[in-house]
């Protein structure tokens, strides 16, 4: 079974940009959540699909945002790009999306803003 | 306001004994927690999970100890092993709602096993 993937893995972007960041889940599951991983804070929750809806949101401004597929992919979307987006944009998915399941994450997509 | 904390950011641990990594949380609703191991340029792994009913839960070289009164766990390494060296992530599910949507992440705690 091919794992989460995420594309591109690095992405280079100027201020004011924005920027589409895709993820493919594992063929399967059905709920995919956001992470973006910075050295300052670690792991914070951007939201999570399941079903294509929008079950939970972090607390992010609305230039964040996203979507998903009726085949379960997901992409994300940062609109006017500023410096402190820099960061790693994980992907995870898992079956239902419960909280005793096992997150299977992606290896990231690397975005640097200049 | 941080509910799940991992107060040490480093943690040198010399090959053969014993790594303890500790996390610490504020939200008494958290019923269910996971540990996370992360390589650079990779995502987070699963390692293992305790749930709020037990105090222990053991997986061949790890240990995860919960000590709810405290709002404390523990991952014990045993015998820590050069490819230990990872960043390790303390995860909470509150206990609501039943979306993992909602987990909360500490900062990390990156081990270094000396050989």
């Amino acid at each position: 079974k091919a794992g989460v993937t995420q594309t591109p893995r690095y992405l280079i972007k100027t201020r004011g940009q924005q920027v589409t960041l895709s993820c493919s889940p594992i063929s399967g599951h059905r709920s995919v959540s956001w992470y973006q991983q910075t050295p300052g804070q670690g792991l914070q929750f951007l939201f999570e699909y399941f079903s294509e809806t929008q079950r939970n949101k972090g607390n992010f401004p609305g230039r964040f945002s996203g979507r998903q597929f009726s085949n379960s992919r997901s992409e994300m979307n940062v609109s006017t790009l500023e410096l402190g987006d820099s960061a790693l944009y994980l992907c995870a998915s898992s079956s239902r999306g419960q909280t005793n399941e096992k997150l299977f994450f992606g290896s990231g997509t690397q975005l640097s803003v200049l | 306001d941080q509910q799940v904390k991992q107060n040490s950011p480093s943690l040198s641990v010399q090959e053969g004994r014993i790594s303890i990594l500790n996390c610490d949380y504020t939200n008494s609703m958290f019923d269910y927690f996971l540990w996370y191991k992360k390589y650079p340029a990779e995502g987070p792994t699963f390692l293992i999970s305790i749930s709020s009913i037990k105090d222990k839960n053991e997986d061949g070289r790890f240990t995860v100890f919960l000590n709810k009164s405290a709002k404390h766990l523990s991952l014990h390494i045993v015998p820590s092993q050069p490819g230990d060296s990872a960043v390790y992530f303390c995860a909470a599910s509150p206990n609501y709602g039943g979306s993992q949507g909602n987990l909360i992440f500490g900062k990390g705690t990156k081990l270094s096993v000396k050989p």
